[in-house]
């Protein structure tokens, strides 16, 4: 099975500055199946990019995703407020479908 | 807009069976989509445990295939999760989802509900 690896582990940023998140896979991810969710305490995770950079209709485009093969990365442009949260991304390109241990965003 | 809300006994024995539903509103289980769960053991990464769709075929994950058995309740709009023979380390928050594509991301996710393997 794909293995994700997500770094940095807890970055602490504030509002307004530039977040970016990796992940980075065991093996390539088939056609790049790579997405991003974001997960706040007690809330039903949210899709926020898929296809590695693919954004679904009412994403902010403050969220940006790039990448190919085994290293793929989140950009959120600017934070606002509501973005502190975790972040993990899954592969979908191969059976079992794994998940990075995720990346929890703070706030400084 | 497509909810997904989870229900079950927060509290499991050991080497019991664990069981948990999915309640979909807003949509019909039928139309579409694989219905999916997907657990997180505390302080540690997402897990996916199976898909279904409406039609009754089943996907996954080898590692839990052995002791899983997901469902659907098409008269009910739900469908079910049932883990065999739990230990601790079943102990996670269990997250209903729902995919397009057996192989897919999800897009559509329930809040999830925790549940503790203990005697």
């Amino acid at each position: 099975e794909i293995v994700l690896t997500q770094s940095p582990g807890t970055p602490s940023l504030s509002p307004g500055e530039r977040a970016t998140l990796s992940c980075r896979a065991s093996q390539s991810v088939s056609s790049n199946y790579l997405a991003w969710y974001q997960h706040k305490p007690g809330q039903a995770p949210r899709l926020l990019i898929y296809a590695a950079s693919s954004r679904p209709t009412g994403i902010p485009d403050r969220f940006s995703g790039s990448g190919s093969g085994t290293d793929f990365t989140l950009t959120i442009s600017r934070l606002e407020p509501e973005d502190f949260a975790v972040y993990f991304c899954q592969q979908y390109g191969s059976s079992p479908l794994t998940f990075g241990g995720g990346t929890k965003v703070e706030i400084k | 807009q497509l909810q997904l809300q989870e229900s079950g006994p927060g509290l499991v024995k050991p080497s019991e069976t664990l069981s948990l539903t999915c309640s979909i509103s807003g949509y019909s289980i039928s139309s579409g989509y694989y219905w999916g769960w997907i657990r997180q053991p505390p302080g540690k990464g997402l897990e996916w445990i199976g898909s279904i769709y409406h039609s009754g075929s089943t996907y996954y994950n080898p590692s839990l295939k052995s002791r899983v058995t997901i469902s659907v309740d098409t008269s009910k709009n739900q469908f079910s999760l049932k883990l065999s023979s739990v230990t601790a380390a079943d102990t996670a928050v269990y997250h209903c989802a729902a995919s397009y594509y057996p192989k897919d991301k999800f897009d559509y996710w329930g809040q999830g509900t925790l549940v503790t393997v203990s005697s």
